[in-house]
Parts: structure tokens; sequence; C-alpha cells
């Protein structure tokens, strides 16, 4: 199986911070990666798609970027509703896998 | 309403049985892949299983091979997951959640499912 790291596992963040967070694959995916974001109690909800595509209906603040095994999302001029836990999750191969999540906390 | 309901969990046994629903709706449920993905209280994400759009290949993550299965009614819009020989490592909210490209792009609220004795 592909394993996905993902770091930081949590980080402080003020309101119009700028916050990447990284996530590496144990073989190459090339583009086969998307990126969550998860609020406590609530489903996940797909950010960006094919590593740099964003969702419909998802704010330009977020972007992503990468291929092959190193990949990052931004998040520029961090909003108060954006404090929540993001996961990368590969889409190359079953069992498809996430990472362990970055927890993205109030300073 | 695009949406997918989950249901069926519940506190149970270890070593007993639970079979899951999702009941699509708002979209044509029969041209998507479907997923269930777990979440163990506190911890992060995890796919189980997902069955292609017209049943015909299915797969499951190692840990529960041979105990859980997948399937699904096109005619009644519903995703199933059977569960058995249920363990206290199972315990989680098992969400399903629609396949576009390899990701889940739509997902539902959730059900809990509590493995102890």
């Amino acid at each position: 199986d592909i394993e996905m790291t993902q770091f930081p596992s949590s980080v402080s963040a003020s309101v119009g911070d700028r916050v990447t967070i990284t996530c590496r694959a144990s073989l190459d995916i090339s583009s086969w990666l998307g990126w969550y974001q998860q609020k406590p109690g609530k489903a996940p909800k797909l950010l960006i798609y094919g590593s740099s595509s964003l969702q419909s209906g998802v704010p330009s603040r977020f972007s992503g970027s990468g291929s092959g095994t190193h990949f990052t999302l931004t998040i520029n001029s961090l909003q108060p509703e954006d404090f929540a836990t993001y996961y990368c999750q590969q889409g190359n191969s079953f069992s498809l896998t996430f990472g362990g999540g970055t927890k993205v906390e109030i300073k | 309403q695009v949406e997918l309901v989950e249901s069926g969990g519940g506190v149970v046994q270890p070593g007993r049985s639970l079979r899951l629903s999702c009941v699509a709706s708002g979209f044509t449920f029969s041209h998507y892949g479907m997923h269930w993905v777990r979440q163990a209280p506190g911890r992060g994400l995890e796919w189980v299983a997902v069955i292609w759009n017209d049943g015909s290949y299915k797969d499951y993550v190692e840990s529960v091979k041979g105990r859980f299965t997948i399937s699904r009614d096109n005619f009644k819009n519903t995703l199933y997951l059977q569960m058995n020989s249920l363990r206290a490592e199972d315990t989680a909210v098992y969400f399903c959640a629609r396949e576009e490209a390899m990701l889940f792009d739509l997902w539902g609220l959730g059900t809990l499912v509590t493995v102890s004795s």
C-alpha cells in the first residue's frame, strides 16, 4: 500500500496568516492526490483534486501543488472558518490511503 | 437535493454482525463507484471498501477482508456494508462516499458503529 505522510500534525495560526501543509507519498502517484477539510462532527469536504485543481465552490485562497511524491496545500489569508483538520489522500491505486491529518488551530 | 444518508450503526458485541445502508438521492447512483470510509474516535480517515458502479469490482482494506462485504442495489439507490465478526478495532464512524476519479466528492453524515461487550 502507498503510505501518505502528512506534516505538520498541527499548526497554530492567526486569521490572515498563510498556512502550508505538506504530504509525501511513499511511491510516485503522479497527480492523483486530493485534499479534504474536516470540521468536528462533520464529514470531510473535497477541496482539491488532481493535486492542484480547485473543487467547485471552494474559495480561491486554497491552492494545491506538487506531483510524484511531494505535495502541498496552501491556505492564503486564513479565515475563521478555515480552522479545521486537513487530510491528503492518494487516488493512484487501491488501497486508497489518507495522510494522518493536520489540525489548523487558532493561535 | 444531492445527498447520501447512512443508517444501521449501533452498539454490537465483539464477534457479532451489523449491516450498514447508504441511500443516495439527487444523482444517478448507477453511474458512480461508491466507497465506505471510516474514522475511529479521535483518529484519522481510513478507506474501507469500494464497489464499481455496476458491482463488477469490489476491493477492501486488508484488515476487513473476509469479514466485510460491500454491495449495492442500483434500483433502490442503496449501498450496503455487511460487517461480520466485528472487533473492537472496527469501532468508528462509517461514511459512505461517492467516487470521482478515485477521490470522494460527496459524503454522507456517517453512522457510528461501536463494538463493545
